[in-house]
Parts: structure tokens; C-alpha cells; sequence
């Protein structure tokens, strides 16, 4: 059965802990995402990566990091320098079409909720 | 960067009745645009999406037209049911790696819609 598995899916967290965030995808999928998601706001953009060993800063990276070790896996860090680091985590994937030279969709996991007490 | 504004944020109609949803966007680079549906405590899904060489795209009920001049997209939903409630996102995206940059593939959100359809 194909698809992105993000674990836990509820993590709680004392301040000051840094905590990881599992992401696998199974579809051989190029590139990965992590997105962090607040009540009422839409997706915003943490990390993410085209290849393998390679990574790239979202528009909100600070406080968080990542690696790419795996193609099929692509942890997320939530360092203590993460002021505020509750919210719905999201990770997502994507391949690219081969010979038509762009991405094709992203298929999203079913979320992380961290909550930090 | 690109930056994605959706209006309404929040839109309410009766089943039956159609909902229109509309995106802007400000990177002319910018060439996918999809829509996502996000139920309570779920990831996001898809649910259609255009490339900047289309103008209008439809499945069944669900559309959605680009106006690459104006620089805004929309989403329209026909015979609303009530199964269709939940939060809508549009985004936009440069798809292509071969634009130059490290960006491609990026997509940046709107601020998402909470559609209601009342029984």
C-alpha cells in the first residue's frame, strides 16, 4: 500500500526539548516537504529537498533542522530554538515527470500534531 | 517569493447551490496552480490542479479556470453536497527545474477557505 506516513501523530513536548518528526513515503519520490500548519492559516514552507544528501530553507526554517540521508525518508528536528512549536506538521512528496521537465503534484502525509507544554 | 491571497475566508451555501472560490497570485513565473481539500485533523488532499498552458480544467462537478494576464485563479464547485464542508486551499508553484533557481517545485499557500454547505 503506497503512500506518505508521518509518525506520531500527537507528540507532546516539555519546553526547551528538541523532539523529531518522522516522514516515509514509499512512491519513489524525488522530492520531499515539510510544512507547518497554525488554526485558521494555510501551509507554510519549513524545508525541503529535491535529492538525496540535499536540502533546502523554507520560508520559516529557523528553530528547525532536517536531513536526507534515505530517499524514502526525510526527518524533521524541532529544536528548542523553535519559539513556538505547536502546530500541525505536514509532510509531503512529489516525483518528477521524467522527460517533461517539471514536478508533478504533492501527496501530503496525515500530520503531526505537536504540542509543546 | 511568491506570495498567494484566497478569498473568501469563510463561505457558507445552502446544498445544491454553487460555491466559487478565488486565488491572485504575484509571481508571473509561476506556472501549477492546485486546489486542496483539508478535512478536520487530516492532510491535505488533491483534488484538481491547472498548468499555466490550460485555461479552464474540469472534473465532474469541481472546475477550475486561469486567467494568467489578471493573475488569478478560481475554483468552482457545482450541486454542492454536504460532504464537500471542509477547508480549501489554492496554491501556486514554479513546477519546472529547468526555469533556473532552487525554487521549482515550491509550492506557497493561500490562507485557505472554510466551506460550509448546509443541508
Amino acid at each position: 500500500d503506497g503512500g506518505i506516513t508521518q509518525s506520531p501523530k500527537y507528540l507532546f513536548r516539555k519546553e526547551g526539548q528538541n523532539v523529531t518528526l518522522s516522514c516515509e513515503q514509499n512512491l519513489n519520490h524525488d522530492a520531499m516537504y515539510w510544512y507547518r500548519q497554525d488554526p485558521g492559516q494555510g501551509l507554510r514552507l519549513i524545508y525541503y529537498s529535491q535529492i538525496v544528501n540535499d536540502f533546502q530553507k523554507g520560508d520559516i526554517a529557523e528553530g528547525y533542522s532536517v536531513s536526507r540521508e534515505k530517499k524514502e525518508s526525510f526527518p524533521l528536528t524541532v529544536t528548542s530554538a523553535q519559539k513556538n512549536p505547536t502546530a500541525f506538521y505536514l509532510c509531503a512528496s512529489s516525483s518528477l515527470a521524467p522527460n517533461r521537465g517539471f514536478y508533478n503534484e504533492q501527496f501530503f502525509g496525515p500530520g503531526t500534531r505537536l504540542t509543546v507544554l | 517569493g511568491e506570495n498567494v491571497e484566497q478569498h473568501p475566508s469563510t463561505l457558507s451555501v445552502q446544498e445544491g447551490d454553487s460555491a466559487v472560490i478565488k486565488c491572485t497570485y504575484s509571481d508571473s513565473a509561476s506556472n501549477y496552480f492546485p486546489w486542496y481539500k483539508q478535512e478536520l485533523g487530516k492532510g491535505p488532499q488533491l483534488i484538481i490542479d491547472i498548468r499555466s498552458n490550460v485555461g479552464e480544467k474540469k472534473d465532474q462537478r469541481i472546475a477550475v479556470t486561469l486567467n494568467k494576464t489578471a493573475k488569478h485563479f478560481s475554483l468552482h464547485i457545482t450541486e454542492t453536497q454536504p460532504e464537500d464542508s471542509a477547508v480549501y486551499f489554492c496554491a501556486a508553484s514554479n513546477q519546472s527545474p529547468y526555469a533556473g533557481g532552487t525554487s521549482y517545485g515550491k509550492l506557497t499557500f493561500g490562507q485557505g477557505t472554510i466551506l460550509t454547505v448546509h443541508p
